[in-house]
């Protein structure tokens, strides 16, 4: 595609309940980044996908949060047993060896 | 710990003001630094910097790289109101891919 594409775009949950979020980079593009962002925080990285080595997780918050990449493009990240505190902007990356392009995000709120 | 910070954390200009948007960074291995303007949800890209004194130009913007007193600035010229958002400088370190993002400075320009 044209862009990095995430889906949906807004989500709303209740408090205990799981959610995936996904995330579409651009054609070719080997390196895809998961961040999020608090409300008035800069970008928190949370875990790191280069082609077909072991990603790096060590930004996840906590054991509840995981993601996959498979077949080396489409990424998908899960909350687990959501919490408040996890209500945040998701954002997804793919990067050139210049620079990131950024999804549009996904708008998560846990009630 | 790797950081960045960025200053002043906000800041509000009449169209026509000059801005200079600052970025301080201790990073181990420092490789790359990037400037991103955040609108909405997605941040954009504005400039990739590497070598120290070399200044980067696009328009009304325009950055530079000191990587002996490890910071750089964003300077916008002649501001008009689209320039209203946050912006973020990330930076990277040699053998990692992963970005540090600083908080951003969110600057209003008012009409």
């Amino acid at each position: 595609g044209a862009g990095v594409s995430q889906s949906p775009s807004n989500k709303v949950t209740e408090k205990g309940k799981d959610v995936e979020l996904r995330c579409d980079p651009i054609s070719g593009h080997t390196a895809l980044y998961w961040y999020r962002q608090s409300l008035g925080q800069g970008l928190e990285f949370l875990i790191y996908f280069q082609g077909n080595s072991a990603p790096d997780k060590s930004g996840l918050p906590s054991d509840r949060f995981s993601a996959e990449r498979t077949g080396g493009s489409v990424s998908t990240l899960t909350i687990q047993r959501t919490q408040q505190e996890d209500s945040a902007v998701y954002l997804c990356a793919s990067r050139t060896d210049r620079d990131y392009t950024f999804g549009s995000g996904t708008r998560l709120t846990v009630v | 710990e790797d950081k960045v910070v960025q200053s002043p954390l906000s800041l509000v200009v009449h169209e026509g003001d000059t801005v200079t948007l600052n970025c301080s960074y201790e990073v181990t291995n420092f490789r790359s630094l990037l400037w991103y303007k955040q609108e909405k949800k997605a941040p954009t890209f504005l400039f990739m910097l590497t070598s120290s004194g070399i200044e980067k130009k696009s328009g009304r913007l325009s950055s530079i790289l000191d990587k002996k007193e490890l910071f750089s600035i964003l300077n916008i010229t002649a501001t008009q109101t689209g320039d209203s958002a946050v912006y973020l400088c990330a930076a990277s370190t040699s053998g990692t891919y992963k970005y540090i993002f600083g908080t951003g400075t969110r600057l209003k320009v008012l009409a």
